[in-house]
């Protein structure tokens, strides 16, 4: 089955406690991205990857790093999480620009930090 | 019109009803109009993605129309079962760019 694979689902982490959220995708797209949802805002871009070895930022990549050393997967890392960060975060890949084919989204990872 | 702007926030709906929301999108540097669906606990699900002015797309009981000159869509669902129940978000996409520009959405609840 087509899909993105996001890991964990639930995360509760304390203050400065670097974590990982990973991500992978089977179909073989160029593009992926990692996204914040906020209450009353919507889907904000963090980060995006064109391809392997090939990042850059999207709006609001404060806080956070990536890096994609094999095409399937794009983790999200937080070195130092604060409780701003605290959010449900989706991964997303595109075959193309997600302008033109749009996205599949990962199922989301809902992200506490105290 | 800067940012992607849905309406209404919310609606209930009785089953059997249609409805149907909107969505305002700056018309400069647009290339593309994506509708998702998104219901609780799940990811959002790709339902259409329209580029032309005057494009209509068409989905089991669930259609959409576009209008780039204005900067709208709308998105339409012909008697609204409980399974419609869920957020639909709209994006905003510029050629060949990585990120859409998403709205807040608009949560459907349809009532039996």
């Amino acid at each position: 089955e087509a899909q993105v694979t996001q890991n964990p689902r639930y995360l509760i982490t304390v203050t400065g406690k670097k974590l990982t959220v990973t991500c992978s995708q089977n179909m073989n797209h160029e593009y992926m991205s990692w996204y914040r949802q906020d209450p009353g805002l919507g889907l904000r871009q963090i980060y995006y990857s064109m391809n392997v070895e090939v990042t850059d930022k999207g709006d609001v990549p404060e806080g956070y790093k990536v890096s994609r050393k094999e095409k399937r997967n794009f983790p999200l890392i937080l070195e130092s999480p604060s409780p701003n960060q605290t959010s449900l975060y989706f991964c997303a890949s595109s075959l193309a620009p997600a302008s033109i084919y749009g996205y599949t989204f990962g199922s989301g990872t809902r992200l506490t930090v105290v | 019109i800067l940012n992607v702007e849905q309406s209404p926030q919310s609606l209930h709906v009785q089953e059997g009803d249609s409805t149907n929301f909107t969505c305002s999108f700056p018309s400069s540097n647009f290339y593309a109009l994506h509708w998702y669906r998104w219901e609780t606990a799940k990811s959002p699900e790709a339902l259409f993605v329209m580029t032309l002015n005057g494009d209509e797309k068409k989905k089991g009981r669930i259609s959409a129309t576009l209008n780039t000159k204005e900067g709208y869509s709308y998105l339409y669902i012909k008697g609204s079962q409980p399974e419609d129940s869920a957020t639909y978000l709209c994006a905003s996409g510029s050629y060949n760019t990585d990120k859409l520009i998403f709205g807040t959405g608009t949560r459907l609840q349809v009532f039996p």
